[in-house]
């Protein structure tokens, strides 16, 4: 099974609105990632926390880290149109470093 | 700039035909090396990565293999497609440190009919 999940599967929201996505993992991690993709497009890297970082932040974005609790959240604040994707965490394991395994994602959609 | 490439685009073949996918990258030397597939709607699955010429690892079994012919050359391949491979193929590399953040390709659309 997969390592990460995320929750919501699909999340709607308004223009404006702040956006917060979860992230569940199983086993020990290195560091988790977090990934946006456009409809039909590759993946583009938005920001990585480390296993001993709590928080992190990077513009409209942030991501919180709960190794206890294995488990991340991504806040997306102040939402717009163009946020609208598909966004997936994805965790390096300590055993079996060098690789990223992704959970099944959340699309987002922002309406205008 | 490092940049990766992926080719072809789209691909519709019949069951039964070969597949070969490549991808390359430009401008960073020994990456590690990913192939995922994504089948619609859903997450990724590592299929197979490389961390080296010649070295393959692959996640599942299945009706694909890989191969690595030289440092910034991953091709992806079949002998007889399955309706099944169907799906989004996306190559990626990785410098290998640096909390190993992975770098996509546009994507290869498989559609086996």
């Amino acid at each position: 099974s997969q390592q990460g999940e995320e929750d919501p599967q699909a999340l709607s929201i308004q223009e404006g609105e702040n956006a917060t996505m979860n992230c569940s993992y199983k086993t020990s991690i290195n560091n988790l990632q977090w990934y946006r993709q456009n409809s039909g497009r590759g993946l583009v890297h938005l920001i990585l926390i480390r296993s001993n970082e709590r928080e992190k932040h990077s513009g409209r974005l942030r991501v919180t880290l709960d190794t206890s609790k294995k488990s991340s959240s991504l806040l997306i604040t102040a939402s717009r149109a163009a946020d609208t994707a598909s966004y997936f965490c994805a965790t390096e394991l300590v055993q079996g470093a060098q690789k990223l395994v992704f959970g099944q994602g959340t699309r987002l959609t922002i309406n205008p | 700039s490092q940049t990766i490439h992926q080719w072809p685009a789209t691909l519709v073949q019949p069951v039964g035909s070969p597949l070969s996918l490549e991808c390359t990258v430009e401008g960073t030397s020994n990456p590690n090396l990913y192939w995922y597939r994504q089948a619609a709607g859903r997450g990724l699955q590592l299929l197979f990565y490389s961390v080296g010429i010649g070295q393959i690892s692959s996640e599942v079994p299945q009706n694909l293999s890989a191969s690595r012919p030289q440092d910034r050359q991953f091709i992806l391949s079949s002998k007889k497609l399955l309706l099944s491979d169907s799906g989004f193929y996306l190559c990626a590399w990785a410098t290998g440190y640096d909390g190993n953040t992975i770098y996509f390709g546009e994507g290869s659309w498989l559609t086996v009919v």
